[in-house]
């Protein structure tokens, strides 16, 4: 059974930082690439990065470049995605999910861990 | 980046109604869209794929269409269990898009 578990969330103040773990277990992890969405309290999704299996291929979405790094360790079957320069904005639930690749060039993302929330406020 | 709008923002329905929720892309995505279910508290379930492939477990009642820069997703017979935000996603290219969510609500 496929399970992704997040964690490392919490209340940081704007400025400060934070570093988000994600612990995937039930399939091959070093071969699949992986997402972190996140959803600010009471409103919709947002994409914020990917990374490939072997970390050869890293995007983020605008709102978090040069502030938010993605990396994992296939030895330990883990996620991350370190927050620095946090703002208010910045305050979500935040959800690692897996990528697929069924054959097609563009995985589908399938499975979604429960999420970890990030506070940031003074 | 490519903007993804859903219409309409919420749909009230009953159950056994038709229900049909259009996505559009301010560009071509070919048939990159995926479909997801969401309940409060919960993670996104993937739905649909490449815009109209059934995720495997998800009921037949749920069908996606469309190419280019429309899509729909068709949930036929809503069920009770079916009271959910749907939200659609452009995966053709990075950054990754999402739409803002159409929540469907009981009549």
């Amino acid at each position: 059974e496929v399970q992704l578990v997040e964690s490392g969330g919490g209340l940081v103040q704007p400025g400060g930082s934070l570093r988000l773990s994600c612990a995937a277990s039930g399939f091959t992890f070093n071969t699949y690439g992986m997402t972190w969405v996140r959803q600010p309290p009471g409103k919709g999704l947002e994409w914020i990065s990917h990374i490939s299996g072997n970390s050869g291929t890293i995007y983020y979405a605008g709102s978090v470049r040069g502030r938010f790094t993605v990396s994992r360790d296939n030895a330990k079957n883990s996620l991350y995605l370190q927050l620095s320069s946090l703002r208010a904005e910045d305050t979500a639930l935040y959800f690692c999910a897996r990528d697929y690749y069924d054959g097609n060039p563009n995985p589908k993302t399938d499975y979604w861990g429960q999420g970890t929330l990030v506070t940031v406020s003074s | 980046d490519i903007q993804m709008t859903q219409s309409p923002a919420t749909v009230s329905a009953s159950v056994g109604d038709r229900v049909t929720i259009t996505c559009r892309a301010s560009q071509s995505i070919t048939g990159w869209l995926a479909w997801y279910q969401q309940k409060p508290g919960k993670a996104p379930k993937l739905l649909i794929y490449k815009a109209s492939n059934l995720e495997s477990g998800v009921p037949s009642r749920f069908s996606g269409s469309g190419s280019g820069t429309e899509f729909t997703l068709t949930i036929t017979s809503l069920q009770p269990d079916d009271f959910a935000t749907y939200y659609c996603q452009q995966y053709n290219t990075y950054p990754r898009t999402f739409g803002q969510g159409t929540k469907v609500e009981i009549k």
